[in-house]
């Protein structure tokens, strides 16, 4: 079975522009979560879904950035406009939920801008 | 907001030796995870614990779960190279599928 899948590995953008990161849940998993990874925050989560919905959003820093699930195999995080401390590797997480929660990470998106 | 401390942050050994790491709380966890993250990819779950006190195993490394259920640790045995990583608690809160990670216990290997 195909893990988790993230789309552009790398994304270098100037300050100001829109960023779309795309991730792809593994099938049937029915929770998708958005993490952002630092050297000095570690791995911070932003928003999680359940069955498409939103559940928590607190982790989102700014109205800048934006989350969406429009069906149960794809999910696409914005920041619009992007700035330079927005730069970090951004992970997608699924999980099929249950009692032990636990997560498969997708590779990642290595955010930089400029 | 649940805080995981890791320590060491940073470790340094020579292969065959042993290490052991920390992941400590002052929360209490349905459970607690650990994964391995290596440069340029996601992390990836190692094991998952449960109950107070378990010990599960995983070829040459060996965790444990408190008592309490507020903090857990890592234990490698005669380390390889290939143990080289950042390795990641996260502990799951009751009812709730949110993880709250630690910052990581990166550790070397050096053949």
């Amino acid at each position: 079975d195909a893990g988790v899948i993230q789309s552009p590995r790398h994304e270098v953008t100037e300050m100001g522009q829109e960023v779309t990161l795309r991730c792809k849940p593994i099938s049937g998993h029915d929770y998708l979560f958005w993490y952002r990874q630092t050297m000095m925050r570690g791995l911070e989560l932003l928003i999680y879904f359940n069955n498409n919905v939103p559940i928590d959003d607190s982790g989102m820093p700014e109205d800048r950035f934006s989350a969406k699930m429009p069906n149960a195999s794809f999910s696409t995080l914005k920041i619009q406009p992007s700035e330079p401390r927005d730069s970090a590797v951004y992970f997608c997480a699924s999980s099929l939920g249950g009692q032990t929660y636990e997560q498969y990470f997708g590779p990642g998106t290595r955010l930089t801008v400029t | 907001t649940q805080l995981l401390e890791q320590s060491p942050q940073f470790l340094s050994i020579q292969e065959g030796e042993n290490l052991t790491v920390y992941c400590n709380s002052s929360s209490v966890f349905s459970s607690l995870q650990w994964y391995r993250q290596e440069p340029g990819e996601g992390p990836v779950l190692l094991v998952t614990v449960v109950t107070g006190g378990e010990v599960k195993k995983l070829k040459r490394l060996t965790f444990q779960f408190g008592d309490a259920r507020k903090d857990s640790s890592l234990h490698i045995t005669a380390a390889q190279p290939g143990d080289t990583g950042l390795y990641l608690c996260a502990g799951a809160d009751y009812g709730n599928n949110r993880l709250a990670f630690g910052k990581g216990n990166q550790v070397v290997v050096i053949p």
